[in-house]
């Protein structure tokens, strides 16, 4: 299995539904989730971290859920300019590591595609 | 604040040529990640260093890529000798502190012919 999946898509959606990602992890003892937005041929930015209680930032939601190992993205009301691909980050604990023991892993990002 | 510095943008070289890059990270972060993202896939680590040690080499291909991060500041990252597979991009990151949440700079295209 791997440490972090994510279904690929393309997600096309017309401008504003309501679209939502999942995002699987394999390390039960991962501490802290993360979604990225990277847009065609730039470098990945944050979007949001995403807590326990899950949390909210305008039309985005992110929710964990620790039972069954996966976080999720919620986008209402989609816009155009919301076309991307949207990267999962896990802290995986790795024991050895020094500095810490943390390493943070990318899932391999979901296109998403939203069309007038 | 200046963000992740990166050069160069464009690199292309042939098979087993040589290639170096290089990155300056946010004033004060004194953690650094070199990523390689190949085109559809998300980036994958290749080396984690904290000030000027190394926390995570594990996925370096140690045969051919090495990297450095001297005076725990700026880092360079090479490739000796390139091959085909290794057309990508890499991006550099930066962090306050390990498993903080990454600043990228724009990062490296490379492609080898």
């Amino acid at each position: 299995r791997k440490e972090v999946e994510q279904d690929p898509g393309p997600f096309n959606v017309p401008e504003g539904a309501t679209v939502a990602f999942n995002c699987t992890y394999s390390n039960s003892a991962s501490q802290s989730f993360f979604w990225y937005r990277q847009d065609c041929r730039k470098e990945p930015k944050l979007l949001m971290s995403v807590y326990s209680s899950g949390n909210e930032d305008g039309r985005f939601t992110a929710q964990l859920n620790r039972a069954s190992q996966y976080i999720s993205l919620l986008i209402r009301d989609s816009k155009l300019s919301d076309s991307a691909t949207y990267l999962c980050v896990v802290n995986i604990p790795t024991p050895g590591l020094t500095g810490g023991g943390n390493k943070l892993t990318f899932g391999t990002g979901t296109q998403l595609k939203v069309e007038l | 604040e200046a963000g992740v510095a990166q050069s160069p943008r464009y690199k292309i070289i042939e098979k087993r040529q040589s290639v170096a890059f290089w990155c300056n990270p946010i004033s004060g972060h004194a953690t650094l990640y070199w990523y390689q993202q190949i085109l559809g896939q998300g980036p994958k680590l290749l080396i984690q260093f904290q000030n000027n040690g190394v926390v995570d080499d594990s996925q370096l291909p140690k045969d051919r890529f090495s990297a450095e991060r001297l005076k725990g500041v700026d880092s360079t990252l090479k490739i000796q000798p390139a091959k085909l597979e290794d057309s990508a991009v890499y991006l550099c990151a930066s962090s306050p502190r390990p498993g903080g949440h990454l600043h990228f700079g724009n990062g490296t295209r490379l492609t080898v012919t």
